[in-house]
């Protein structure tokens, strides 16, 4: 089955630095990559649409110069956080889906970040 | 309005019990699916089944089936003989495939499984 590799699992990291996380899609090719990020006991809520080769599309309120987003081949996505503070901490989870139309998002195993 | 509606934020069933989970949708988009997905407190999200607008019969997978009422817009979760693994957040999900495939998903259930 489609397996999503995402990495680091967990970071710390000091207030003004810049984390990066990558999600990759093992063993299909993901045209499209979902950015999501949860608060404790909360859903999901979608950042970001990236898509292969172009710009990210950001949902209402998502900052894209705090959350940079790259999707430069057909199976690895990044998120970075620039310059993090405690209120970016949370869980980030990214998710891919082989071909548009109703096929299932598979999901990376998340990231929590914690901002000191 | 809400896209995907979980009304349970929590529940309880007796292990080897059935449960249902509720989650109603709204959509006008003649094609869309229908997921449901496990969150356990690793917080990695697991697909449990996935049904589509189209799909004549419930779908099934093991001990999870989902009641499909087009009608009412509802796909609800049934797990069958409970088993305390199952104890998890559980999200309803929706992705509308003419209308930019994005998933939307819902507020989450969660189930505790009682010995």
């Amino acid at each position: 089955g489609a397996v999503v590799s995402q990495h680091p699992s967990r970071v710390i990291c000091k207030s003004g630095t810049s984390v990066k996380i990558e999600c990759r899609s093992l063993d299909f090719q993901a045209t499209t990559m979902f950015w999501y990020r949860q608060f404790p006991k909360q859903s999901l809520m979608l950042m970001a649409t990236s898509n292969e080769g172009s710009k990210a599309t950001y949902e209402q309120g998502v900052e894209k110069d705090k959350f940079l987003i790259n999707h430069a081949s057909l199976t690895l996505s990044t998120l970075t956080v620039t310059s993090a503070h405690p209120e970016d901490s949370s869980f980030y989870i990214c998710s891919a889906s082989m071909v548009s139309g109703a096929n299932v998002l598979t999901f990376g195993a998340g990231s929590r970040l914690t901002v000191l | 309005a809400q896209k995907i509606t979980q009304t349970q934020p929590g529940m309880f069933v007796q292990e080897k019990e059935a449960v249902t989970l509720d989650c109603t949708y709204d959509t006008s988009d003649p094609s869309y699916g229908l997921f449901w997905y496990k969150q356990p407190s690793s917080g990695e999200m697991i697909f449990l089944i996935y049904q589509g607008s189209y799909d004549q019969q419930n779908a099934t997978e093991g001990r999870y089936s989902l009641n499909f009422q087009k009608a009412r817009k509802s796909a609800n979760l049934v797990i069958s003989a409970s088993q305390l693994g199952d104890s998890a957040m559980y999200f309803c999900a929706m992705r509308e495939v003419t209308t930019g495939n994005q998933f939307y998903f819902g507020t989450g259930t969660s189930l505790t499984v009682i010995p």
